[in-house]
């Protein structure tokens, strides 16, 4: 069965703070990778989507990486701002259109 | 870039009535849709694949009577919840597939 598993569930930060947060999946046979936000009451918006061979993958503040190996992803974010407070996604395809969705990561940023 | 809209991004309706929710690809045409529910601190759940030219496919569990699925174009698919109850009281979701795999910015329906 196809899983995908995101820790922490949630998690507090101060403002200006760095933080990560972990993808875990069992998704086979494995296309891509991607990491989304989800402000509350809003559809999901793209961060990064990685390939097999891809081991790390930026968006301004925001840096994913993947390890096709242990099959574990990671979500950096880099001096956190208050906009960054959302629900962060770990979405993973098998390349049927059939995607694998993580429960999501509630990170909320605190001045 | 290449986006998709929805429309209404909420909606409050009796129970009994029928509520359709548009789904639109903009900038790019989509042969396939997708349609998701969310419930308040949950994951996308995949209802129903939309193809156009002919009948969706739904997820098991998924009521096709109940959610109607219509993909009338290349850039349009609608999803109509029928003799809504409040348990279909939800956040749905539309995606078109795409170098990004773009999501809609979500329905609120609530059913009183």
């Amino acid at each position: 069965k196809n899983q995908v598993e995101q820790s922490p569930q949630s998690l507090i930060i101060l403002e200006g703070k760095n933080c990560t947060l972990q993808c875990n999946y069992t998704v086979s046979p494995f296309s891509n990778l991607r990491w989304y936000k989800q402000d509350t009451g809003r559809g999901p918006v793209s961060l990064t989507i990685m390939t097999f061979s891809e081991n790390t993958k930026s968006n301004g503040r925001y840096t994913a990486t993947l390890d096709a190996d242990t099959k574990q992803s990671s979500l950096h974010i880099t001096a956190s701002q208050l906009s960054d407070s959302a629900s962060y996604i770990c979405v993973v395809s098998a390349g049927d259109y059939k995607l694998s969705f993580g429960a999501g990561t509630t990170v909320t940023v605190r001045a | 870039g290449a986006v998709v809209s929805q429309h209404p991004s909420r909606v409050i309706c009796k129970s009994g009535t029928s509520v359709k929710i548009e789904c639109r690809s903009l900038d790019f045409q989509a042969t396939t849709m997708f349609w998701y529910r969310q419930f308040p601190k949950k994951s996308l759940m995949l209802m129903a694949t939309s193809n156009e030219g002919s009948k969706a496919t739904y997820e098991q569990g998924v009521e096709k009577d109940k959610f109607l699925i219509n993909h009338a174009s290349l850039t349009l698919s609608t999803l109509t919840v029928t003799s809504a109850h409040p348990e279909d009281s939800s956040f749905y979701i539309c995606s078109a597939p795409s170098a990004g795999r773009f999501f809609g910015p979500g329905t609120r329906l609530t059913v009183l």
